[in-house]
């Protein structure tokens, strides 16, 4: 069974940096490809992220050069480090893993972890 | 970007009703289209991907459609537990956008 546990989140001040993890067991982080998705308090979804099997990485400009996304093979772990953090990142932010055979990018979602940047 | 206009952003309907939702794309995205329902304070979920796949799992009574620029998601009959707020994604061209998302609520 497919389970993504995602950790790391929590209150940072602006400028300030922090790592999210996203634990994955049932499948093999490295032979997928994995997504990051945020939503701000009441708003809708936002794509931040992607990486894929062969390591290729894509960014949305609002965190382009701030965020960084990686994995670790030998934990089975995805990570978003987070520099340069903004009030406007403030948000829930969502691991995912592709669908399998089931197409396209966000078949399975972690439980989310919450940023809050604030002073 | 691709824009996502998706429409209504809420609706109002009850239990048994079809309800339809909408959204557009600025240009064309082939099949690159999935559908998700989020309910408060969940994670989302995705229903239907690559425009009309159904996800495992997911009844019946929920259906998508659509080609190129144009796509629709359908329940066929709202149930009790349907009530939520259902986003698109184009994951086409990056960056992936998604609708601003419709809320089903109870009439």
């Amino acid at each position: 069974e497919v389970q993504l546990v995602q950790s790391g989140g929590g209150l940072i001040q602006p400028g300030g940096s922090l790592r999210l993890s996203c634990a994955a067991s049932g499948f093999t982080v490295s032979s997928s490809y994995m997504t990051w998705v945020r939503q701000a308090p009441g708003k809708g979804l936002e794509w931040v992220s992607v990486i894929y099997s062969g390591g290729a990485t894509h960014y949305a400009d609002s965190v382009k050069g701030r965020f960084t996304i990686s994995r670790d093979n030998s934990r089975n772990t995805l990570y978003l480090q987070m520099n340069s953090l903004r009030a406007e990142d403030t948000a829930m932010y969502y691991c995912a893993k592709d669908g399998g055979e089931a197409r396209g990018p966000l078949g399975y979602w972690g439980q989310g972890t919450l940023v809050t940047v604030s002073s | 970007d691709i824009q996502m206009t998706q429409s209504p952003s809420s609706l109002s309907a009850s239990v048994g009703d079809r309800v339809t939702i909408t959204c557009r794309a600025s240009q064309g995205i082939r099949s690159d289209l999935d559908w998700f329902q989020q309910k408060p304070e969940k994670a989302p979920k995705r229903l239907i991907y690559a425009v009309s796949g159904l996800q495992s799992g997911v009844p019946s009574r929920f259906s998508g459609s659509g080609s190129g620029t144009e796509f629709t998601l359908t329940i066929s009959s709202l149930q009790p537990e349907d009530f939520a707020t259902y986003y698109c994604l184009q994951h086409n061209n990056y960056p992936w956008t998604f609708g601003q998302g419709t809320k089903v609520e109870i009439k």
